[in-house]
């Protein structure tokens, strides 16, 4: 069964940062692009970062670019996000998707709340 | 950046009615790069057409896509009542980023 699992969530304060991981199960996440997809509270879904096979290509939301790395570790069959720089407006629901011209699996994900 | 506009942005309908959703590009999209989710409260979304008009495994057959080119459609032709959701549309494109539209409620009338 194909499985992804965020951690790493929770309140931060502004200008703080966060590293989320997504643990993947049930497929060879050597084989596949990743992505992450936030959804702030009670609004839609936004591309935040995608990553290719074994990591050499990385694409960002404009909006976002400059405070997030995007980071793999097949080995370990995980997939990371660094936040930086944190404002309240990056408070949401932080997912991880397999894949990346459409996304076949998601996970549960992940509320992360950026409050003083 | 290609802009994704759904409409309506709700939809009343009664259980057993056919739902037509609209995800309108603000460029052309290839087809192989427009997928359709499902979202219910609390929960992630899930895949439900890929390619625009391929249903995804596991997925009813009164859901089906169709469309090209700026203009695609999610069609449900019998409301069930675990349809009652959010429904986003989502393209790719040639920069490797993704949008989503702005997605539209299915509401039990």
């Amino acid at each position: 069964e194909v499985q992804l699992v965020e951690s790493g969530g929770g309140l931060v304060q502004p200008g703080g940062s966060l590293r989320l991981s997504c643990a993947a199960s049930g497929f060879p996440l050597s084989s596949y692009w990743m992505t992450w997809v936030r959804q702030a509270p009670g609004k839609g879904l936004e591309w935040v970062a995608n990553i290719n096979e074994d990591g050499s290509e990385k694409y960002f939301v404009d909006s976002l670019k400059g405070r997030l790395t995007i980071s793999r570790d097949n080995a370990k069959n995980s997939l990371y996000l660094q936040m930086n720089s944190l404002r309240a407006e990056d408070t949401a629901v932080y997912y991880c998707a397999r894949a990346r011209n459409f996304l076949s699996a998601w996970g549960q994900g992940i509320l992360v709340t950026v409050s003083s | 950046e290609i802009v994704l506009t759904q409409s309506p942005g709700t939809l009343s309908l009664s259980p057993g009615e056919r739902a037509t959703l609209s995800c309108r590009a603000s460029q052309s999209v290839s087809s192989s790069f427009l997928a359709w989710y499902q979202q219910k409260p609390g929960q992630a979304p899930r895949l439900l057409i890929y390619g625009a008009s391929n249903r995804a495994p596991g997925i009813a057959d009164r859901f089906s896509g169709g469309g090209s080119g700026t203009d695609f459609t999610l069609t449900i032709s019998r409301l069930e009542p675990e349809d009652f959701a959010i429904y986003y549309c989502q393209q790719y494109d040639s920069s490797h980023s993704l949008t989503f539209g702005g997605g539209t409620k299915v509401e039990i009338k």
